[in-house]
């Protein structure tokens, strides 16, 4: 019974492609985020939605689009990918931008 | 200067040792405080979540945080080899702030 799942698991791609990510969460949490994993295993915020509202945009491309359609869910549009785009994605979930925030198991996105 | 400082390691251990993983912080507004458990390919595991200072412990694990010189422990005791992970500590503000700070993660190697 996964709290908070991302599809797809693996993404390869070609650079000027556009790509969505899809996460859900079965938390009954209202705050959604999206964190970018580098190389070095760094984890780095670029969007956070609380109730469907984004609340933080980190300096993110305009490429990156976020949507929330319902508390329950935050997908990820990035239009017009470039080899520096290759990462893994997180999604997670907190209770109003606090407390304990919970992942999901990530998207590896690879472009080539 | 980055808001939350990790050792990234490796740190390597035989089986059975006292880990001690540390992260030092600059923003004294932090309150919650988070350390998660990274294996690879995986997203990350919530482990341990304390609110402002003291102590809490969950079985092998303990968590320690120390307001006062902005600085947060992990140990782990009677160390196994399935503990070899990356594990990052995270910190974020009372209320309001959604965005949680992720030190760089420490490589955890327990040697059998």
């Amino acid at each position: 019974d996964t709290a908070v799942s991302q599809t797809p698991k693996y993404l390869v791609t070609q650079m000027g492609n556009d790509k969505s990510i899809k996460c859900e969460q079965n938390l009954g949490h209202d705050t959604m985020y999206w964190y970018k994993q580098d190389s070095k295993k760094f984890l780095k915020i670029m969007f956070s939605y609380n109730n469907k509202e984004l609340i933080i945009n980190e300096t993110v491309p305009n490429r990156f689009s976020p949507k929330s359609p319902d508390k329950a869910h935050l997908n990820l549009h990035i239009n017009s990918l470039e080899l520096g785009d290759s990462a893994v994605y997180f999604c997670a979930s907190s209770r109003a931008g606090q407390g304990e925030a919970f992942f999901g198991q990530g998207t590896r996105l690879t472009v080539v | 200067q980055k808001e939350v400082e990790q050792d990234p390691g490796p740190l390597s251990v035989p089986e059975g040792a006292i880990v001690s993983l540390n992260c030092t912080y600059s923003n004294s507004a932090f309150q919650y405080f988070m350390w998660y458990r990274q294996y690879s390919r995986k997203g990350p595991e919530l482990l341990m979540y304390t609110y402002s200072s003291g102590n809490k412990e969950d079985g092998r694990f303990t968590a320690q945080v120390d307001k006062s010189s902005k600085y947060i422990s992990l140990f782990i005791r009677d160390s196994q080899p399935s503990d070899s992970a990356t594990y990052l500590c995270a910190m974020t503000k009372t209320s309001g702030t959604y965005k949680y700070i992720f030190g760089t993660g420490t490589r955890l190697k327990v040697l059998a």
